[in-house]
């Protein structure tokens, strides 16, 4: 049982353009929700978090929006660039707290010089 | 200076034998975590554990048993090695703060990739 989905496992952009990355929950008690963005060989490494009670968090490059009521966020990174290129994975948790994670299968973003 | 590291980062070895991975964090969080990456590249936790005591343990079979000599410690071991047992494992930790607006997180060690022949 997954509850945390991300549909499109791969997905390409040209440089400079916009990247977005979708992901879905089912699980209606979760009310944290991170990005985490990995490259070959190496560990997650987080990059943006939003709690239920904002709907967007920015932070340079990137930002995150959450539809509460569609159980759905995504990931904005504009403009893209070359070193965007990574897996980026989803995840969520209960209680506002991380002790608990639960991840998407991830997104393989491919940024075209 | 690295975070989180974990050794060994390849493991090779046969079914049924039993063997160890080592987690070490030099952030000095309270929290550390294992987490296992499977082929269809799903992270799904195993263990939680908060100043060296179990918090969190999903289903997984009580071949794996994580031990935590102290905190900046925990290392996995598998008895009984099966097929089905490969795959990246990740060990990862926290301060787990908590609250609304959190921005704590998790740090994730390199994986071990280990491979049961």
């Amino acid at each position: 049982d997954q509850q945390v989905k991300q549909n499109s496992p791969s997905l390409s952009v040209q440089e400079g353009r916009i990247s977005i990355l979708n992901c879905d929950y089912t699980n209606s008690m979760f009310d944290y929700f991170l990005w985490y963005k990995k490259y070959p060989a190496e560990g997650p490494t987080f990059l943006i978090s939003i709690s239920s009670i904002k709907d967007k968090n920015e932070d340079g490059r990137f930002t995150v929006f959450l539809n509460k009521s569609a159980k759905h966020l995504s990931l904005h990174i504009v403009p893209s660039q070359p070193g965007d290129s990574a897996v980026y994975f989803c995840a969520a948790s209960e209680n506002f707290g991380n002790e608990k994670l639960t991840f998407g299968t991830g997104t393989r973003l491919t940024i075209i010089p | 200076d690295t975070a989180v590291s974990q050794t060994p980062k390849y493991l090779v070895t046969q079914m049924g034998n039993d063997k160890s991975i080592k987690c070490e964090q030099n952030l000095g969080h309270d929290t550390m975590y294992w987490y296992k990456q499977d082929s269809k590249k799903f992270l799904k936790i195993m263990f939680s554990y908060n100043n060296k005591e179990l918090i969190i343990n999903e289903t997984v079979p009580n071949r794996f048993s994580p031990k935590s000599p102290d905190k900046a410690h925990l290392n996995l071991h598998i008895n009984s090695l099966e097929l089905g047992d490969s795959a990246v494992y990740f060990c990862a930790s926290s301060q787990a703060l908590g609250g609304p607006e959190f921005s704590d997180t998790q740090y994730f060690g390199p994986g071990t990739r280990l491979t049961v022949l």
